[in-house]
């Protein structure tokens, strides 16, 4: 198949502090980006998005960054709260044989301690 | 507006038999895109559709495949199911999935093979 999905990396983070999700992505062509959260038993749900030609982007407690010189994106959450503990992807929509596709990193779980 | 929906959310068959998904996209998306979710290998495409019409598809044995209708909704089948199938099939929708198009999860259908 075509992900990368292999080990799941672990964020610990004390409830209220900020936490910093990383995600290094594939195809310099790439143009656009998504982060998903993903609680235990449900589907991937969509928290904030970039396109290619923003660097920045904030939503909701939640900021987005991306470095296409390192093809690297980041999520901060500020004041993590308990229910944000889940496993976060960040998926890039990348161009493939005239159409597009998205490819998912392999995620991280994110846990948050009271 | 609906989220995409999945039906059915949980299945159990044998080995050998045959299983048939089915995925609602939001209203007004045309792509559905199909992934299997494991443990070991993240999430793994398997195909898309748009306008009845499979445009993408990953790399995963012929026992797997799709179709959609008219109306956007689409079903994927799997042959002579394997102990490795038990998995998370997700269904996902976009408008068009071009370049800067939302992705958008079901809740997914949780599959056991025995």
């Amino acid at each position: 198949g075509e992900s990368v999905g292999l080990h799941l990396p672990t964020l610990s983070v004390q409830e209220g502090d900020n936490s910093i999700i990383n995600c290094a992505y594939s195809n310099s062509a790439s143009d656009y980006f998504i982060w998903y959260k993903q609680e235990s038993g449900k589907g991937p749900q969509f928290i904030i998005d970039i396109r290619s030609n923003m660097d920045k982007r904030q939503g909701q407690r939640v900021t987005v960054l991306l470095n296409k010189t390192v093809k690297h994106l980041s999520l901060q959450i500020a004041a993590t709260q308990p229910g944000d503990s889940a496993v976060y992807f960040c998926a890039e929509n990348t161009p493939t044989s005239g159409t597009y596709k998205y490819i998912f990193g392999t995620g991280t779980r994110l846990k948050v301690l009271a | 507006k609906a989220g995409v929906t999945q039906t059915p959310r949980y299945l159990i068959k044998t080995r050998g038999q045959q299983v048939t998904l089915s995925c609602s996209p939001i209203s007004g998306h045309r792509s559905v895109s199909w992934y299997q979710q494991t443990p070991g290998q993240g999430l793994q495409f398997l195909f898309e559709y748009f306008s009845e019409t499979q445009r993408n598809k990953g790399n995963f044995p012929g026992r797997f495949s799709g179709r959609q209708f008219s109306n956007s909704r689409s079903e994927m089948n799997v042959s002579t199911l394997e102990l490795g199938d038990s998995a998370l099939y997700l269904c996902a929708s976009s408008l068009e999935l071009a370049g800067v198009d939302e992705q958008f999860f079901g809740p997914g259908t949780r599959l056991t093979v025995l």
